[in-house]
């Protein structure tokens, strides 16, 4: 069955502190892969994609992920979270030729200034 | 408008009702999507619409769900007989072609209590 983990559910950091999200999915075939971030009252918003090409894929506000496709994993990651970082992040998959986002359980990142 | 705009931001309503929940996509998308957040959970998918047909219902839970898009623009979901597990934020997505590569645009959702 095609789904989407995310191992995390809740993370607190202080600020200053590396960030790393973890997702794994099960989906046969190609993939594309999203991370999307919901901040406090607010819709959510893409944070990055994966459709193909390089394995490392830089977004918005300074995240990252990487695509590693041996091990069905596209982890988020940031160097130095912020305050404002505060959100739930939602790991999401769809595959080629599809459009329908398979979405993760989400993790709930709090940062303390 | 500049995004996608979904209304009632709220809605509660008694076990039994009959509700509707709209949502106004961003000018110019022809896709939209529904998608159902439970607690605890990440958004499962509903349906999609590509213009005015629902390109795919699959993930509408039953038949008391029901979503019309009449002239390609404003989608509208419909809930008969509603339960209280349909308790849920309902997200309205949309984006300029239903293309895989096409980003999706959220709304801020509607959230459903059924009571």
């Amino acid at each position: 069955a095609q789904s989407v983990s995310q191992h995390n559910h809740h993370v607190i950091l202080s600020e200053a502190a590396s960030l790393e999200l973890g997702c794994n999915y099960s989906y046969g075939g190609t993939v594309n892969l999203f991370w999307y971030v919901q901040y406090p009252g607010q819709h959510l918003q893409l944070l990055l994609k994966y459709f193909s090409g390089d394995p490392l894929v830089k977004g918005i506000k300074g995240f990252e992920a990487e695509f590693i496709k041996s091990k069905f994993s596209f982890n988020l990651r940031k160097p130095s979270v912020q305050w404002s970082d505060t959100a739930e992040y939602f790991c999401a998959v769809n595959g080629e030729g599809t459009y329908k986002y398979i979405f993760g359980t989400g993790t709930r990142l709090k940062v303390l200034a | 408008g500049a995004g996608v705009s979904q209304t009632p931001s709220n809605k509660v309503t008694e076990k039994g009702k009959y509700v509707e929940l709209r949502c106004d996509p961003i000018s110019g998308h022809t896709a939209l999507y529904w998608y159902r957040q439970s607690l605890g959970q990440g958004p499962e998918f509903l349906i999609y619409f590509q213009g005015t047909g629902a390109a795919d219902d699959s993930g509408l839970p039953n038949d008391r769900f029901f979503a019309v898009r009449p002239e390609g623009s404003v989608s509208t979901l419909k809930i008969q007989r509603t339960e209280r597990g349909d308790s849920a934020v309902y997200l309205c997505a949309s984006s300029l072609t239903g293309h895989v590569n096409t980003e999706a645009f959220f709304g801020q959702g509607t959230r459903l209590t059924v009571v």
